[in-house]
C-alpha cells in the first residue's frame, strides 16, 4: 500500500490560515487522497478527499499537486476547536482499505 | 450526529475473559471496519469487511475475531482477553466507493488487568 509522509507537528496562532503538507509520492493512479482529523478522545472525523483537482468543502480546501505526489490540507481561519491530530491518507482503489500514517499534531495558539 | 454507535465506551476487564466490542451504524454502508489505536499512536487496520458474510484481515494481526450477519452490524470479539489486548478499538464504516469517506465511531477504551 502506498504511504505519506506528514510532519509530526505544526503551530498555528487562530485566525490564520494553515497549510498542512502531505508526500505521497508512491501513490498510484486509483489512489483518492483523503484527509481526516482526530480530536482527544475521538475518533476520525473525515474533512475532505480528492483525486486530482482541488477540492472546496465547508471545512478546509485540498490542494493537489500535478503529479499527485504531494497534497497539502488548506484551513483558511484556524480556530482552537481545529487543534487536532491531522492524516493524510491513501484510500486505494485496488484494495479496498484505507491506511493510516501518523498524522500531523496542529497546535493552534490563541 | 452519530449514525455509527459503538458500546461500551470504557471497559475494564480481568485477564482470559471473553469479550465482544459493538458496532451498529445506520447509514446502510455495506463497508465497515475495525481499527486499534493505542495512545498517542496511528490507527492500525485489524478487520473489514464488504458487507453481510464478508470479513477481511487487516495489515495488523490480531488475535480478535469478527462477523459480519447483518449489514449494521459489526461486532469485535477477543475470546480470551490479555493485558496485551490494552487498546482503543474504533469502527468505522462507508460505502464501498474509493471516493466515500469513512464515518467512525467514538471508540472503545478497553483494559485488560
Amino acid at each position: 500500500d502506498a504511504k505519506t509522509t506528514q510532519p509530526n507537528s505544526m503551530e498555528s496562532n487562530e485566525e490564520e490560515p494553515v497549510h498542512l503538507p502531505c508526500n505521497h509520492s508512491t501513490i498510484s493512479g486509483t489512489d483518492y487522497i483523503h484527509w481526516y482529523r482526530q480530536l482527544p478522545s475521538q475518533g476520525p472525523e473525515y474533512v475532505i478527499h480528492g483525486l486530482t483537482s482541488n477540492v472546496n468543502n465547508r471545512m478546509a480546501s485540498l490542494a493537489i499537486a500535478e503529479d499527485r505526489k504531494s497534497s497539502t490540507l488548506i484551513l483558511h481561519r484556524a480556530t482552537l476547536r481545529d487543534a487536532a491530530v491531522y492524516y493524510c491518507i491513501l484510500f486505494s482503489g485496488n484494495t479496498g482499505k484505507l491506511i493510516f500514517g501518523q498524522g500531523t499534531t496542529l497546535q493552534v495558539k490563541p | 450526529e452519530a449514525d455509527i454507535y459503538q458500546t461500551p465506551r470504557y471497559l475494564v476487564i480481568g485477564t482470559g475473559k471473553k469479550i465482544t466490542l459493538e458496532c451498529s451504524q445506520t447509514m446502510g454502508h455495506d463497508k465497515m471496519y475495525w481499527y486499534q489505536q493505542d495512545p498517542g499512536m496511528e490507527l492500525h487496520l485489524i478487520h473489514y469487511s464488504y458487507g453481510v458474510n464478508s470479513t477481511e484481515k487487516g495489515d495488523l494481526s490480531s488475535e480478535s475475531t469478527v462477523s459480519r450477519i447483518r449489514t449494521e452490524h459489526f461486532p469485535l470479539t477477543l475470546e480470551s482477553a490479555r493485558p496485551s489486548h490494552t487498546s482503543q478499538y474504533l469502527c468505522a464504516s462507508s460505502l464501498d466507493r474509493p471516493n466515500s469517506p469513512l464515518h467512525f465511531g467514538n471508540g472503545t477504551r478497553l483494559t485488560v488487568t
